[in-house]
């Protein structure tokens, strides 16, 4: 599985926007880039995929670099409920999900 | 609107017994998958499962087993606990992983069940 590097924390302020970095320089053509996020005490949850185009959905966006080398998940406002830890995932055909250390958001109120 | 349950969120036992870990989901899902999670190294993949009666082994299966009688349910079985599988023990469902458009597939995960071995 190709590997993705992510901050191992960041720290936003509520009611702000929140952008997550992801490096994924060794992605290949049919990876698709996911995002899942961990709440404390909870188990991961999706949040977010994409291939090539920008996504949105009620959770978030996804911002994918023209190279699709990087990518950025938006939270456009912060609350309290987001702080987690964010994992972002490269998925090829039939590949498992792989999870890295993921980044630690903290939302300070 | 709870999709993926798992049997117990904490659990205790000592070493040596074994131990039964149950998953269950209503949605219809062909895969399911075992995972632990322990500091520093995240989550792993122990056990996965892409139909009924069928397994494969994940990243780290030393020390467990599965079962997948009904589509419904996947079990992990510990035949005997150790102390370094005390864990937290994640299970996760999803539509089927085998043909095209498996890749946006997302998972569904349970809570999970935090395992003590003593």
């Amino acid at each position: 599985d190709a590997k993705t590097t992510q901050p191992n924390s960041m720290e936003s302020n509520e009611e702000e926007p929140v952008h997550l970095p992801c490096n994924h320089s060794t992605i290949s053509g049919t990876d698709y880039i996911h995002w899942y996020r961990q709440l404390p005490s909870q188990g991961p949850e999706y949040v977010i995929h994409g291939l090539t185009s920008n996504v949105n959905n009620r959770m978030a966006s996804l911002a994918i670099a023209e190279d699709r080398k990087s990518s950025t998940l938006i939270l456009h406002r912060a609350t309290l409920r987001d702080a987690a830890v964010y994992y972002c995932i490269l998925r090829g055909y039939g590949n498992k999900l792989v999870f890295g250390a993921g980044t630690i958001l903290r939302v300070k109120s | 609107d709870v999709k993926v349950t798992q049997s117990s969120r904490y659990l205790v036992k000592r070493t040596g017994e074994k131990v039964f870990l149950e998953c269950v989901q209503d949605m219809d899902h062909e895969n399911m998958f075992w995972y632990r999670q322990d500091p520093g190294l995240g989550l792993r993949l122990i056990y996965f499962s892409y139909d009924v009666k069928m397994k494969e082994k994940g990243d780290i299966p030393e020390g467990y087993s599965v079962s997948r009688e009904k589509k419904e349910r996947f079990s992990l079985i510990l035949e005997s606990a150790s102390t370094n599988q005390t864990s937290m023990y994640l299970c996760a469902s999803s539509l089927s992983g085998r043909y095209l458009g498996a890749q946006t597939n997302g998972y569904t995960f349970g809570s999970g069940t935090r395992l003590t071995v003593v």
